[in-house]
């Protein structure tokens, strides 16, 4: 059974202190990785997908990484706004007429202290 | 680009009544729409997916007489929950994942479901 562990559970930061999120997997076949923000009572806000170890990619203060078994949301300098709970999902393999299954992690919640 | 919107945001019903939630892309079309629910501090549950044109896969010990989706057009798809009762209360999202891009998934704002 395909598994994802994201760590902290929560997060409390003070402007400007940079820090990482960490999300662990444990699937069959990993064909990408996502991540995403949430705001309370508020849809999942893409942010990146990733497909290979060793793939980066940036985003404002965001910068996410991806190795063979886990994931980093590296957060740069946040600021209050940056408070959210980031989710990340892995996808791992099509089915029928080309759809495809999301497993999502529990998210961190991160709160940015000015 | 990419949004999705869904209606209503909040919806407070009686035991044993059906609600519609509508889920729409608003500036793509989307071949393959999904929908989830959310209880507090947890993380998102994929109920089903559909496909536009054909019949929504649901994932196990969703029942699909319960949770009749329908998924009409690359723009629109509705989630019903038939005869709803206290235990469906949660907040329901839906994705949508544009034509060609399969991977992709864009989420709507979510639906409060209160039954009372």
């Amino acid at each position: 059974e395909d598994q994802v562990t994201q760590s902290p559970e929560a997060l409390r930061l003070q402007e400007g202190e940079s820090s990482s999120l960490n999300c662990s997997y444990t699937v069959s076949g990993l064909r990408g990785l996502f991540w995403y923000r949430q705001d309370p009572g508020k849809g999942p806000e893409f942010l990146f997908t990733l497909y290979s170890a060793g793939e980066e990619k940036e985003k404002e203060r965001l910068k996410a990484t991806l190795t063979k078994k886990e994931s980093f949301l590296h957060i740069t300098a946040p600021k209050p706004e940056d408070s959210a709970t980031y989710l990340c999902a892995v996808f791992t393999s099509y089915s029928g007429a080309g759809s495809y299954q999301l497993t999502f992690g529990k998210g961190t919640k991160l709160s940015v202290i000015p | 680009g990419a949004v999705v919107s869904q209606h209503p945001s909040r919806v407070i019903c009686k035991s044993g009544t059906s609600v519609k939630i509508e889920c729409r892309s608003l500036d793509f079309q989307a071949t393959t729409m999904f929908w989830y629910r959310q209880f507090p501090k947890q993380s998102l549950m994929l109920m089903a997916t559909s496909n536009e044109g054909s019949k929504a896969t649901y994932e196990q010990g969703v029942e699909k007489d319960k949770f009749l989706i329908n998924h009409a057009s690359l723009t629109l798809s509705t989630l019903t929950v038939t005869s709803a009762h206290p235990e469906d209360s949660s907040f329901y999202i839906c994705s949508a994942s544009p034509s060609g891009v399969r991977e992709t998934q864009y989420f709507g704002p979510g639906t409060r479901l209160l039954v009372l």
